[in-house]
């Protein structure tokens, strides 16, 4: 158990409907990154925040978002979803943000849009 | 620059063989070179890694090398175990920050008994 927690695991939607994914992340973690991970495709970097405040954007659509919250969960809110979208959504975090700690990954949350 | 090209896509070992996963990278900037381990249903798990200092990490039956001149790295699991049979990633990143990881697009290894 890595001690990040995702939920929901599972989700089936429609396309152009909106979802959230929750992430918490390790106790002490600062850092909270999100993945996303298509079939037979290597875990492509989304967002990262550090302590409440933003600290990289990498391949995020405009329709995707995030924010980490005070008690330093954080969610990822993904809107007018098409079929493409359909992907593992991996939460990771870490103490600080460099990579002199480890990265930690949840269990994932699958997102299946029909 | 930015990709890191991972073979074999699935590899199948027997018990007790030595299982090699290879990667390459391509920006010469990057000095961080880790291997996750991912069982199904579970997230990846930093299973070793790996900075540009060295050419060789080895922790338990687990390997790295490391070729910088090449710009490749692998992973060799001696002895192999059906317990290790899992997805494996690597990646390659900048010391400054996990949010420049780029990542493989993995090997599915599975060890017959």
């Amino acid at each position: 158990d890595s001690g990040v927690t995702q939920t929901p695991k599972h989700l089936i939607t429609a396309t152009g409907q909106r979802v959230t994914l929750r992430c918490s992340p390790r106790s002490g973690d600062l850092s909270v990154y999100w993945y996303q991970q298509s079939l037979d495709q290597g875990l492509q970097f989304l967002i990262q925040y550090y302590n409440g405040e933003e600290r990289a954007k990498g391949n995020i659509l405009e329709r995707f978002s995030a924010q980490q919250f005070p008690d330093l969960h954080s969610e990822l809110n993904l809107s007018s979803l098409e079929l493409g979208d359909s992907a593992l959504y991996f939460c990771a975090s870490s103490v600080e943000a460099g990579v002199h700690g480890e990265l930690f990954f949840g269990e994932g949350s699958r997102l299946t849009v029909l | 620059q930015q990709q890191v090209k991972q073979s074999p896509q699935s590899l199948i070992v027997q018990k007790g063989g030595i299982s090699i996963i290879n990667c390459a990278y391509e920006n010469t900037a990057f000095d961080y070179f880790p291997w996750y381990q991912q069982f199904p249903g579970k997230g990846p798990a930093l299973l070793i890694a790996i900075r540009p200092d060295v050419s060789e990490k080895k922790e338990g039956r687990f390997t790295i090398s490391f070729n910088k001149s090449a710009k490749q790295f692998s992973l060799h699991i001696m002895d192999s175990q059906p317990g290790d049979s899992a997805t494996y990633f690597c990646a390659a990143g900048l010391n400054t920050g996990f949010q420049k990881l780029v990542f493989g697009t993995g090997t599915r290894l599975l060890v017959s008994p």
